[in-house]
């Protein structure tokens, strides 16, 4: 199972650009690499998803290069709203009949905004 | 809007007691999850279940079970809670990945702190 590697912490200020690099080796061709962000007393949310190059939307990119090894999630002028728990994840196939995929998070990254 | 609801927000039981936490999503999808979150652990799948009456073991199934007797509700069970099952408790869902096999967003409920005594 592929398993992703975040640091545990980070810290910025009000208004920087923050990158969050994950590293998963050994991810399966069919994985997409996907992200969550988590408050705290609330469950996680879905924040990106890609499986390769760049993704963008209104909250984030994600740069994934071509040997798909690690992804970085930016965050464009973080604000104080943006502390949180930031989750790395890959999708896993189970394999029996059904179809679902099993997402395996790891510990995440604290990010902590400070003005 | 997407909702997933789990049944109660703090639950706080005694040590072997049985304990049932209920999850509910109105999203019709064929995917539930129950998982656990320690500090610095993360979060831990214990069951998932990909249609009613199907479920599969987690990474830490043991000392729990489950139930989907309805498509829409995932209840986890704690047979005979012990303290080391003091945790927050996360439910989610999701619909099934496509045949290229994109992975759905799970939507996660609010969860559930558990302090066994």
């Amino acid at each position: 199972l592929a398993k992703t590697t975040q640091p545990i912490s980070m810290d910025s200020y009000e208004g920087q650009e923050v990158n969050i690099t994950c590293s998963h080796n050994n991810i399966a061709t069919n994985d997409y690499i996907t992200w969550y962000q988590q408050f705290p007393s609330q469950g996680p949310r879905f924040i990106i998803q890609g499986y390769k190059t760049k993704v963008t939307n209104e909250v984030a990119s994600l740069f994934i290069p071509a040997d798909r090894k690690s992804s970085t999630l930016s965050l464009p002028r973080v604000s104080l709203s943006d502390t949180a728990v930031y989750y790395c994840l890959v999708g896993q196939r189970m394999n029996y009949g059904g179809a679902t995929n099993k997402l395996i998070f790891g510990t995440g990254t604290l990010l902590a905004v400070q003005p | 809007d997407v909702k997933v609801t789990q049944s109660s927000r703090y639950l706080v039981k005694r040590t072997g007691e049985k304990v049932f936490l209920e999850c509910v999503q109105d999203m019709d999808h064929e995917n539930m999850f129950w998982y656990r979150q320690d500090p610095g652990l993360g979060l831990r799948l214990i069951y998932f279940s990909y249609d009613v009456k199907m479920k599969e073991k987690g990474d830490i199934p043991e000392g729990y079970s489950v139930s989907r007797e309805k498509k829409e509700r995932f209840s986890l069970i704690l047979e005979s809670a012990s303290t080391n099952q003091t945790s927050m408790y996360l439910c989610a869902s999701n619909s099934s990945p496509t045949p290229t096999g994109i992975t759905d967003t799970q939507y996660f409920g609010p969860g559930t702190r558990l302090t066994v005594l």
